[in-house]
């Protein structure tokens, strides 16, 4: 199994400008993860999926930012605009079941 | 609403010594705990879970947790540390029956091992 797959693994933009992160589960999981890591903040849960729908998107910054999961082996993250403090690693998980994540390697972003 | 604490951001030990990472949970709810490891530049890892059978859970590369209910605590050791095991770790919790799949994390501790 390859695992779950996040690209791009780095991306450096310029402040105001749109970014998408997209994530492959691992084929048969029915639930997928965003999380964002910071220095200060930690790992901040933004928003998850069960069986493609959302269920709870309360960790979701602002409406800067949305997630979306057209099927069951492809999701996106998207902000627009962009700003220095999303700079961040944003994490992508999946799960068989409620528990026991696995995690993709991140994608590194860098507004500037 | 639930929550973790670990306490100690870094905690240094020499090689072959006893490693104990420490966290506290809180929950209303009878939870399900886990540790992670997180290497550079990389995702986390499962290291293991307790999900309410044998509160003393034995995970990958020699590490394991107990649950302890009275202290509301789920500690991670190994009894010799090896240079290998330097990295992150972090402790989590989610519900347990009905569970929402939502998991909390602590703030993560720093291992770092001596030679």
């Amino acid at each position: 199994d390859a695992g779950v797959i996040q690209s791009p693994r780095h991306e450096v933009t310029e402040m105001g400008q749109e970014v998408t992160l997209r994530c492959k589960p691992i084929s048969g999981h029915d639930y997928l993860f965003w999380y964002r890591q910071t220095m200060m903040r930690g790992l901040e849960l933004l928003i998850y999926f069960n069986n493609n729908v959302p269920i709870d998107d309360s960790g979701m910054p602002e409406d800067r930012f949305s997630a979306k999961m057209p099927n069951a082996s492809f999701s996106t993250l998207k902000i627009q605009p962009s700003e220095p403090r999303d700079s961040a690693v944003y994490f992508c998980a999946s799960a068989q079941g409620p528990y026991g994540y696995t995690f993709g390697s991140g994608t590194r972003l860098t507004v500037v | 609403a639930q929550s973790v604490t670990q306490l100690g951001s870094h905690v240094s030990v020499s090689e072959g010594a006893l490693v104990l990472l420490r966290c506290n949970y809180s929950s209303s709810v009878p939870p399900y705990l886990f540790w992670y490891v997180q290497y550079p530049n990389q995702g986390l890892q499962l290291l293991l879970k307790y999900t309410s059978a044998a509160t003393l859970v034995k995970g990958i590369n020699g590490f394991e947790a107990e649950f302890k209910k009275s202290e509301t605590s789920f500690h991670l050791t190994k009894p010799s540390a090896h240079m290998s095991d330097a990295a992150e770790y972090f402790c989590a919790v989610s519900h347990g029956s009905g569970n929402t799949g939502k998991l909390i994390f602590g703030q993560g501790t720093t291992l770092q091992v001596k030679p």
